[in-house]
Order: structure tokens, then C-alpha cells, then sequence
């Protein structure tokens, strides 16, 4: 499989409830980030990782967790969320020097109800 | 603090009536500017990178063109299957290994 696969594709949680979500990427990238989308608003980073470190924490929430054990796989920790972090959560992949861009999964469509 | 604004926010065309998104920046020095596709309910999908002002992109009815302030994205005779939201974004040259600023996208509906 090639590409940036996310699951699940839909998920819908109680503001209780702990889950996660899963990004994998076999292109070789060495850059992973996760990315929020809400309705009409621009795509808000929230986390970068290189080569499994962490460089950057977009002043996010401490209910969302990253964890990238290696460089082709990047998981999002949800824990006691709000209704207002329903969102799609997008992740992405890229060479170092970003030149060619970005490389996106298809996201996970989140719901806290 | 680098910007990007995309305009119009919506757009609705006749099938083969041409037009130009329009997205404007400001960043301190441009290292790329990045056009993607989004389909409802899936992620961004890569289109072209312009490097310099000049610069002139094409992939099908697309063309993308680049000044110093701003890009347009333009649809020659679109066709219905190229509805999506075009998202521009940009990466500076005094971000090196750092990220991209993303617009808030045009909604373009082609309709038969």
C-alpha cells in the first residue's frame, strides 16, 4: 500500500472517552505532522514531527497527545475532549525541506458528543 | 506574520465557463507557494509548486501563475468533476524546516 493511510475514517466520541487516531506512510517521508480542519476556517497545524522528533506543538491542548514510535507511523491520543474539537483531522507527510510539498491522508471525521 | 487570503470564497461556473481563483500572501520571503484540490470529506491533494515570480504551472484545464504578491489558479472550460476546494499555501524562506501557511480555500461548484 502506498500513500498516507489514516483510520479510522469516522469516529464519533463521548467527551469521556479516551481513543486514538492512526496515520501510516509508506513514502519514505521523514516528516509527519498532524493537521485540524474545521468548517471554514484554514488548516491549523498542530504537531510536526522529523525523523520521530517532535519539533513543533502548536500551542494544542494538552487533551491531544501525539506519539510517533518511528518515521513512517504517527498516532493522535484523545482524551476528555469538547464538542468544539469536532473537526476532520488530517495527516500529512513530507521530504525534510517540505519543497515538494505535502503528501495527505484522507483524515478522520471526529465527533464528540 | 505570514498570511494567505483565497478569493472568491465560493464560486459557481457553468460547465466550460473559464475563471481565476485568486490567493494573495504575505511572507517575508517566499521560499514556495503550493496549490492543492480537496474533495469533500477527503484530504488535500497536491497540484503544483511555483518557485519565483513568473513562474507558470499547467496540469490539464489548470494553470497556475505566480507574482510577487499573489497566484491565480486558472480553469479553462471547466468541467462538473472539477468541483473541489482549492487550498494555496505558502512556505517562507526564513522557515527552513519549518511549515506552511494554508489559505481558507475557494469552493468551486461546476455545474452541467
Amino acid at each position: 500500500e502506498t500513500g498516507v493511510t489514516q483510520t479510522p475514517r469516522h469516529l464519533v466520541m463521548g467527551m469521556t472517552n479516551k481513543k486514538s487516531l492512526k496515520c501510516e506512510q509508506h513514502l519514505g517521508h521523514n516528516a509527519m505532522y498532524w493537521y485540524k480542519q474545521s468548517a471554514k476556517k484554514p488548516l491549523e497545524l498542530m504537531f510536526v514531527y522529523n525523523f520521530k522528533e517532535q519539533t513543533e506543538n502548536n500551542s494544542v491542548p494538552s487533551r491531544f497527545s501525539p506519539e510517533c514510535p518511528n518515521s513512517s507511523h504517527l498516532f493522535l491520543h484523545l482524551h476528555t475532549l469538547q464538542p468544539e474539537d469536532s473537526a476532520l483531522y488530517l495527516c500529512a507527510s513530507s521530504q525534510e525541506d517540505r519543497r515538494y510539498g505535502y503528501t495527505f491522508g484522507s483524515g478522520t471525521r471526529l465527533t464528540v458528543v | 506574520e505570514d498570511q494567505v487570503t483565497q478569493s472568491p470564497e465560493a464560486l459557481r461556473l457553468q460547465e466550460g465557463e473559464s475563471s481565476s481563483l485568486n490567493c494573495s500572501y504575505t511572507v517575508s520571503g517566499l521560499r514556495g507557494l503550493f496549490w492543492y484540490r480537496q474533495d469533500p470529506g477527503k484530504g488535500p491533494e497536491f497540484l503544483f509548486t511555483l518557485y519565483s515570480a513568473g513562474e507558470e504551472k499547467e496540469k490539464e484545464r489548470l494553470k497556475a501563475t505566480l507574482t510577487k504578491k499573489e497566484s491565480f489558479l486558472h480553469i479553462t472550460a471547466p468541467k462538473p468533476e472539477d468541483s473541489a476546494t482549492y487550498l494555496c499555501a505558502v512556505q517562507a524562506l526564513d522557515n527552513y524546516g519549518q511549515n506552511f501557511v494554508f489559505g481558507p480555500g475557494t469552493r468551486l461548484s461546476v455545474l452541467p
